[in-house]
């Protein structure tokens, strides 16, 4: 069974440090989603691409988030610097397309900010 | 505003017992419904989802879940829950073109033995 895959799993940084996060959706998936779970929390979206293009960052912090997916495949998630706050998980997901797809998650990673 | 709301932080069920756990809605126009599980330090499972049709969904592990637009609720249950079945599970609304899920905060069931 086709899988999301993401690393790493898990991350460790100081404050102040510049973290990255990968993400490789179910294979002919064209919506891939970026999603942060604080602990006790219902994920929150932050990124939703459609093939290479962003459809929805209106709850991305985009002075210090930033997030691409240039051909339209894999994606990266990069923050840029690192606060305590964004310790979480940071979870992928991916459908077949926009309209009303299930989403598929992978299994995440969880940043942790000393 | 769009919203999910899982009025109970924890359910607890004796294992072999019917379990339900509660989800309830705000959404403008017609509402996609979902339910996720989660197990520790593991991202989210799809159980089930509601697009149209029939009321009752039935999904995986022998999950179903009732939609009812009157109340607008959608509550998962299961006729007999064994102690696998504990875990976090997440109610969740898709609207308007984009494909945004709105989660809620969650329900932990604890089934014991």
């Amino acid at each position: 069974e086709a899988e999301v895959a993401q690393s790493p799993r898990y991350k460790i940084t100081e404050k102040s440090q510049a973290v990255a996060f990968w993400c490789d959706p179910i294979s002919g998936h064209a919506t891939l989603y970026w999603y942060r779970q604080i602990l006790g929390q219902g994920p929150e979206l932050l990124v939703q691409f459609q093939d290479e293009s962003v459809v929805d960052d209106s709850q991305l912090p985009k002075d210090r988030f930033s997030a691409e997916r240039l051909k339209g495949v894999d994606s990266t998630l990069k923050i840029q610097p690192a606060e305590l706050g964004d310790s979480a998980m940071y979870l992928c997901a991916s459908s077949l397309d926009v309209y009303q797809e299930t989403q598929y998650f992978g299994p995440g990673t969880r940043l942790l900010v000393l | 505003a769009q919203s999910v709301a899982q009025p109970e932080d924890q359910v607890n069920v004796a294992e072999g017992n019917p379990l339900t756990v509660k989800c309830t809605y705000s959404v403008s126009g017609n509402p996609y419904l979902f339910w996720y599980v989660q197990y520790p330090n593991r991202g989210l499972q799809f159980l089930l989802k509601y697009i149209t049709g029939d009321n009752l969904v039935k999904g995986s592990y022998g999950f179903e879940a009732e939609f009812n637009k009157s109340q607008t609720s959608f509550h998962l249950k299961k006729p007999s829950a064994l102690v696998s079945d504990s875990a976090l599970y997440f109610c969740a609304v898709s609207f308007g073109g984009y494909n945004k899920l709105i989660f809620g905060a969650g329900t932990r069931l604890a089934v014991h033995p």
